[in-house]
């Protein structure tokens, strides 16, 4: 799976959209883009992925730029709840059994939201 | 996610002690995983089991056992705690072939169990 560099830390102000980037540099044509988030002491929950196309859903919006080697996860309006370390992460997703499917958590980054 | 639980939730227990974490999920899964989590280490992959008989090591399996009792059911022992033993375990579960619509691959993790070794 590739490396991904995210920022250690950023603050949001309460109701505003929060940018979260992460860098890929190294990520190859069949490398999908997920990020995950964990809330302090709880189980990691999945937010988004994307392969190339700019992706939407309940939670968020993931930004991959032309070449893949950057994308933005973007929080529209941040909440108090939206507190938590978020995870990039680049991998192939597979059905094949011999692959593991398991997933290779970094440092991410940690986003506090302020009211 | 309350479809994937663990038990215990919290567990101190001392040097030597044979362990059994728990987890069981009612989100017709095949797939299960348990990781371990240690501060600035994020997650690491114990054990995964693609169904009942298909079990496989991890990146870190040394120290561990587990056992797949049921599709729904995936435990994981320690056979003799040590202190660096400590950390937070998560089980997850996956779909090998999600259905149409789904998020392709998502893991759904459990609360997490802290164990402390003494």
């Amino acid at each position: 799976d590739a490396k991904t560099t995210q920022p250690t830390s950023m603050d949001c102000a309460e109701g505003r959209a929060a940018n979260l980037p992460c860098n890929h540099s190294t990520i190859s044509g069949n490398e999908y883009v997920y990020w995950y988030r964990q809330i302090h002491s709880q189980g990691p929950q999945y937010i988004i992925h994307g392969l190339k196309n700019n992706e939407t859903n309940e939670m968020a919006s993931l930004i991959i730029t032309e070449d893949r080697k950057s994308s933005t996860l973007i929080l529209p309006h941040a909440t108090l709840r939206d507190t938590a370390v978020y995870y990039c992460i680049v991998r192939v997703p597979t059905m094949i059994k011999a692959a593991g499917n398991k997933l290779t958590f970094g440092g991410g980054t940690r986003v506090l939201v302020k009211p | 996610d309350a479809d994937v639980t663990q038990t215990p939730r919290n567990r101190i227990t001392k040097t030597g002690k044979r362990i059994m974490l728990e987890c069981s999920q009612t989100k017709g899964h095949d797939r299960m995983y348990w990781y371990r989590q240690d501060p600035g280490l994020g997650l690491r992959l114990i054990y995964y089991s693609f169904d009942v008989k298909d079990i496989n090591k991890g990146e870190i399996s040394d120290g561990y056992s587990v056992s797949r009792q049921a599709q729904a059911k995936f435990s994981l022992s320690l056979e003799s705690a040590i202190p660096n033993q400590t950390a937070l375990y998560f089980c997850a579960t996956s779909l090998t072939v999600p259905p149409a619509g789904s998020y392709y691959n998502e893991q759904f993790f459990g609360p997490g169990t802290r164990l402390t070794v003494l």
